[in-house]
């Protein structure tokens, strides 16, 4: 059974709708986070999270919005999507946070901006 | 910042031959930083393939091996004898002591095809 799911899977939007794109880890771990990979570039840290707290975000925009509902969920709101918004996004959690806890990847979400 | 250079973005290979993907890196951190090789197989997330955290030191998993090498700041993956099943995609990362180990940076990725 996977551990790390994210859903959807795949998902298409149009220039300024918004998007969540959900994250449940079943592995206990306290601490989450995010990542994007657009064409060509490397994954990239976003966020990270450790107990539903923030803990650090490198995203520049406000439009990326971190949502923890409960300790084991960290959904990713985006609002008013932009074409350059088009990446594959991966969730990832870790027993602790800090300390090189080794992170845990989801399948990624592949979003489309059109 | 920190940064990982791999310079291979697609490799193939034909089974049972050996392989090499390149991996250097820039940590700013004083000291030197850890590094990984994570690999994401077609479907799946991305799965820690192996680290290591002390320079010089050798890690190894599944056939593959890499060394840390702090003079040439590389990080190579290797293997002697590749699988079809080893067809994936494999990334090289860091975590920088200065952001207290929980943020990666990582590579653009070398696809591996193995060839049957």
């Amino acid at each position: 059974d996977p551990k790390i799911i994210q859903k959807p899977k795949y998902l298409v939007a149009v220039t300024g709708s918004e998007k969540i794109l959900i994250c449940e880890q079943y592995l206990g771990h306290n601490a989450m986070y995010w990542y994007r990979q657009s064409a060509k570039k490397p994954l990239e840290f976003m966020f990270s999270y450790s107990y539903q707290k923030l803990m650090d975000n490198q995203t520049a925009s406000s439009r990326f919005q971190p949502q923890s509902s409960k300790k084991n969920h960290l959904d990713l709101q985006i609002t008013a999507l932009k074409p350059d918004d088009s990446a594959t996004y991966f969730c990832a959690s870790s027993q602790d946070w800090g300390n090189y806890a080794e992170q845990f990847f989801g399948p990624g979400t592949r979003l489309t901006v059109l | 910042g920190d940064s990982v250079t791999q310079t291979e973005g697609q490799v193939t290979v034909s089974e049972s031959k050996s392989l090499i993907i390149n991996c250097t890196y820039s940590a700013t951190s004083i000291g030197y930083p850890n590094l990984f090789w994570y690999v994401r197989y077609p479907g799946e997330g991305l799965q820690l393939l192996l680290k290591v955290i002390t320079a010089g030191q050798k890690g190894s998993s599944r056939g593959f091996e890499a060394t840390y090498n702090k003079e040439a700041t590389s990080f190579h993956l290797q293997k002697a004898s590749v699988q079809e099943s080893d067809s994936a995609v494999y990334y090289c990362a860091l975590s920088d002591r200065g952001n207290m180990g929980y943020k990666l940076t990582f590579g653009t990725g070398t696809s591996l095809l193995v060839d049957p």
